[in-house]
């Protein structure tokens, strides 16, 4: 079955905990990227990667820092998380070329950040 | 000016009514446009490609407007599984030759028995 898979799908932390959310992806697309979503604002991308190696940053990158080692992984680490990181974040796969946008997302990750 | 804006509702409507919303863009060198649903605290899925021929899947038909610079999503015949946040997404090349991807906040569409 097709799928983006996150984990974990809820976290609780303290402020200054350096953490770690994964990303995998079974389809073989190039293209990924994270999102947060908050009320009022809707998804805003933080960071995307068009392939191994090749990241660049999206519309709110600050305290966040993505790395693609690999194909079908792609993990949004937070070095030292403050509490307006708390939100809903998710990550999306798709093809490369910008008609096919990212068809597949996660189920979300919801961190709260105390 | 947001790169995307959409009403965000709520448009509350009976069932069997039809419904539109309507999406707009300010970057002319966007390329590819796209709806989404987004059901409450879950992930958003993919609805339905925009075409500037217009397209249709079953009660939903899709349109572009590039002169105008907006999209739109009618939904015919209201179910109440209808109900959900419609995401406008638009696509384009950035400097880089990478796709840009911008989402809209999101229309709020409740169907009222």
């Amino acid at each position: 079955e097709a799928q983006v898979t996150q984990n974990p799908r809820y976290l609780i932390t303290v402020t200054g905990k350096k953490l770690t959310v994964t990303c995998s992806q079974n389809m073989n697309h190039e293209y990924m990227s994270w999102y947060r979503q908050d009320p009022g604002l809707g998804l805003r991308q933080i960071y995307y990667s068009m392939n191994v190696e090749v990241t660049d940053k999206g519309d709110v990158p600050e305290g966040y820092k993505v790395s693609r080692k690999e194909k079908r992984n792609f993990p949004l680490i937070l070095e030292s998380p403050s509490p307006n990181q708390t939100s809903l974040y998710f990550c999306a796969s798709g093809g490369r070329d910008a008609r096919y946008t990212e068809a597949f997302f996660g189920q979300g990750t919801r961190l709260t950040v105390v | 000016r947001k790169e995307v804006e959409q009403d965000p509702g709520p448009f509350n409507v009976p069932e069997g009514a039809t419904v539109a919303f309507n999406c707009t863009y300010s970057n002319s060198a966007s390329q590819s446009f796209f709806w989404y649903r987004q059901d409450c605290r879950k992930e958003p899925k993919l609805l339905m490609s925009v075409y500037s021929s217009g397209n249709e899947d079953g009660r939903f038909t899709a349109q572009l407007n590039r002169a105008s610079q907006y999209i739109s999503l009618l939904i015919r015949d209201s179910k109440l599984s209808d109900s959900a946040t419609y995401l406008c997404v638009v696509n384009r090349r950035n400097s880089g030759g990478y796709q840009k991807v911008t989402f809209g906040t999101g229309t709020k569409l409740q169907v009222i028995p």
